[in-house]
């Protein structure tokens, strides 16, 4: 058990709609990270927060959001979903966004769009 | 020049074998190269890593090689066991900058 909790671990949607991905950082650590994982594409990574702030964006589609909260707990939000966002995504959490810390990933939420 | 090219996609090898992933890079900016594990139904988990200023690594029967001439570097695990069946990913890092992950590679260790 890595410490991340990620809710929930399925998420079952239709096209169009719009859902909401919940992460808890491990206790202590400030940095936050999104990756999009599917069977074709690996792990992306998509949006890195620290302390509240947005730090790094990567391969995020504008139809996707993320925020971090004054509690470090983290939101990605993806709206107008399409059949190809159907894919696991995990965050991850490091104590500092440091080139050798360690980021921690949580289980995953798979997210699947009919 | 972000990307890390892991090979191969998938790899089965007999219990006590040594399987090899190999990774290469191109940005010379990297400076940290760890490798995650990922059991199916789980996240990654980090395995090992290492910096470029030394050439190997050891944590149990876990080696990574690095080449820092050839842009290249390598996992290989000793005395294989079903229980290492996994996929593993390298990864890449500059700085604070992001995680490059490989496409990474289904292991499979047939008993």
């Amino acid at each position: 058990d890595s410490g991340v909790t990620q809710t929930p671990k399925h998420l079952i949607t239709a096209t169009g709609q719009r859902v909401t991905l919940r992460c808890s950082p491990r206790s202590g650590d400030l940095s936050v990270y999104w990756y999009q994982q599917s069977l074709d594409q690996g792990l992306q990574f998509l949006i890195q927060y620290y302390n509240g702030e947005e730090r790094a964006k990567g391969n995020i589609l504008e139809r996707f959001s993320a925020q971090q909260f004054p509690d470090l707990h983290s939101e990605l939000n993806l709206s107008s979903l399409e059949l190809g966002d159907s894919a696991l995504y995990f965050c991850a959490s490091s104590v500092e966004p440091l080139s050798t810390d360690t980021q921690y990933f949580g289980p995953g939420t798979r997210l699947t769009v009919l | 020049q972000q990307q890390v090219k892991q090979s191969p996609q998938s790899l089965i090898v007999q219990k006590g074998g040594i399987p090899i992933i190999n990774c290469a890079y191109e940005n010379t900016a990297f400076d940290y190269f760890p490798w995650y594990q990922q059991f199916p139904g789980k996240g990654p988990a980090l395995l090992i890593a290492i910096r470029p200023d030394v050439s190997e690594k050891k944590e149990g029967r876990f080696t990574i090689s690095f080449n820092k001439s050839a842009k290249q570097f390598s996992l290989h695990i000793m005395d294989s066991q079903p229980g290492d069946s996994a996929t593993y990913f390298c990864a890449a890092r500059s700085g604070n900058e992001k995680l490059t992950f490989g496409t990474g590679t289904r292991l499979t260790i047939i008993p």
